[in-house]
């Protein structure tokens, strides 16, 4: 089955210990990206990557790393968490980008919690 | 600024009445326009998109959208509404003038009356 899975689903932690979201697809995209979901705000954008080793900054990438060592993976570090990273996260890939509009798939989201 | 537009934060409609979802975005040519929907607990999935050529499209569900590049709309509809239809719905737009990135509306939050 293609998909985009997100691991975990659920985190609560503390401020300043670093955690990892992993993102996975296997639809052998060469988009994706990293989205926080706050209410009122919408989806922003946190990193995209283009293709594997090239990756490049959103709307909101203060206090997120990424990588794209591989091209079904695309994790999302969160160095030192502060409570305002608390939000819901999604990642999304999709087969060339959104340059040509193709459509995004999306994973079911991470919901973290930093206090 | 490009932007998209969904006006109406929270929309409360019955079980079997017709539904609408509006949706403007502010680009100076036409954009490729989506509406995705988020089920509770869910991630985000297509429902329909627009590239060119015929403005009606036809999506997923029984959802159908029309583009009107007068109004610069791009609205959502569905003739008959069920209970698992309640869930929120993004407009989405993107330009490849503005650097190859996807534009979000807020989201209209729909709640289906039984």
């Amino acid at each position: 089955e293609a998909q985009v899975t997100q691991n975990p689903r659920y985190l609560i932690t503390v401020t300043g210990k670093k955690l990892t979201v992993t993102c996975s697809q296997n639809m052998n995209h060469e988009y994706m990206s990293w989205y926080r979901q706050d209410p009122g705000l919408g989806l922003r954008q946190i990193y995209y990557s283009m293709n594997v080793e090239v990756t490049d900054k959103g709307d909101v990438p203060e206090g997120y790393k990424v990588s794209r060592k591989e091209k079904r993976n695309f994790p999302l570090i969160l160095e030192s968490p502060s409570p305002n990273q608390t939000s819901l996260y999604f990642c999304a890939s999709s087969l060339y980008g959104t340059e040509v509009g193709y459509e995004q798939y999306f994973g079911p989201g991470t919901r973290l919690t930093v206090t | 600024a490009q932007s998209v537009t969904q006006p109406d934060i929270h929309i409360t409609v019955s079980e079997g009445a017709s539904l609408e979802l509006r949706c403007n975005y502010s680009y100076g040519a036409t954009p490729y326009l989506f509406w995705y929907v988020q089920s509770p607990g869910q991630g985000l999935q297509l429902l329909l998109k627009y590239f060119s050529g015929d403005t009606l499209v036809q999506g997923i569900k029984g959802f159908e959208a029309e583009f009107k590049r007068s109004q610069s709309s791009f609205n959502l509809r569905k003739p008959s509404v069920h209970w698992s239809d309640a869930a929120e719905y993004f407009c989405a737009a993107y330009n490849a003038g503005n650097n190859r990135k996807l534009i979000w509306g807020l989201g209209t939050s729909l709640a289906v009356n039984p």
